[in-house]
């Protein structure tokens, strides 16, 4: 099983549009989790953070369930400038390889 | 906005040559690190590099490869004997101390192809 497992999409939807990405990991040591957006051939940039409790920034949020090692972000009122990758990042203090990445979601905001 | 900033952006080498991959990290910060993404496939952490030191690095990372960082703003990734399979887009991130919610930042990548 892979540490980090996303839907690899894509995701097609018009602008305006809810969407929603899932995402779950498998080594119960994880202790925090990122969401990163990277373009075309581009770095991965850092979207937010995720928390325990759920948290927002605007037209996006993410939430986090431990018990169920499940990550999920939901974009609202998609607009152009969110088609990308969406990847699940994953971050352990212990193991060789701290910080793990998911393969990415494909998002296409069309308008 | 502080970026980690990486040199070259493209890099062409033939096979069985060494490569030197260059990355200033954000000046404040003491944590580096090198991933790679092959075309099409995820992020792959390589290295990461603390206090002068290799901190942990994954199976990728052989004797082929090594990290210096030579001047205390440089921070290096060398690759010796290059071969086909090394062609990836390779990423320097840097943050500023290690713990929970302490993202990193990455640089725009140098895209490294091997001929």
């Amino acid at each position: 099983r892979k540490e980090v497992e996303q839907d690899p999409g894509p995701f097609n939807v018009p602008e305006g549009a809810t969407v929603a990405f899932n995402c779950t990991y498998s080594n119960s040591a994880s202790q925090s989790f990122f969401w990163y957006r990277q373009d075309c051939r581009k770095e991965p940039k850092l979207l937010m953070s995720v928390y325990s409790s759920g948290n927002e920034d605007g037209r996006f949020t993410a939430q986090l369930n431990r018990a169920s090692q499940y990550i999920s972000l939901l974009i609202r009122d998609s607009k152009l400038s969110d088609s990308a990758t969406y990847l699940c990042v994953v971050f352990r203090f212990s193991g060789n390889t701290p910080l793990v990445f998911g393969k990415g979601t494909r998002l296409s905001v069309i308008a | 906005e502080p970026e980690v900033t990486q040199t070259p952006s493209h890099q062409v080498t033939q096979m069985g040559q060494e490569v030197i991959l260059r990355c200033v990290p954000i000046s404040n910060h003491l944590y580096f690190y090198w991933y790679r993404q092959i075309l099409g496939q995820k992020v792959e952490f390589l290295v990461s590099f603390y206090n002068n030191e290799i901190s942990e690095k994954s199976e990728i990372f052989d004797d082929q490869f090594s990290v210096e960082r030579p001047d205390g703003s440089n921070f290096t990734l060398k690759i010796r004997s290059t071969k086909l399979e090394d062609s990836a887009m390779y990423f320097c991130a840097s943050t500023t101390k290690l713990g929970p919610n302490q993202p990193q930042h990455f640089g725009d990548g140098t895209r490294l192809s091997i001929l």
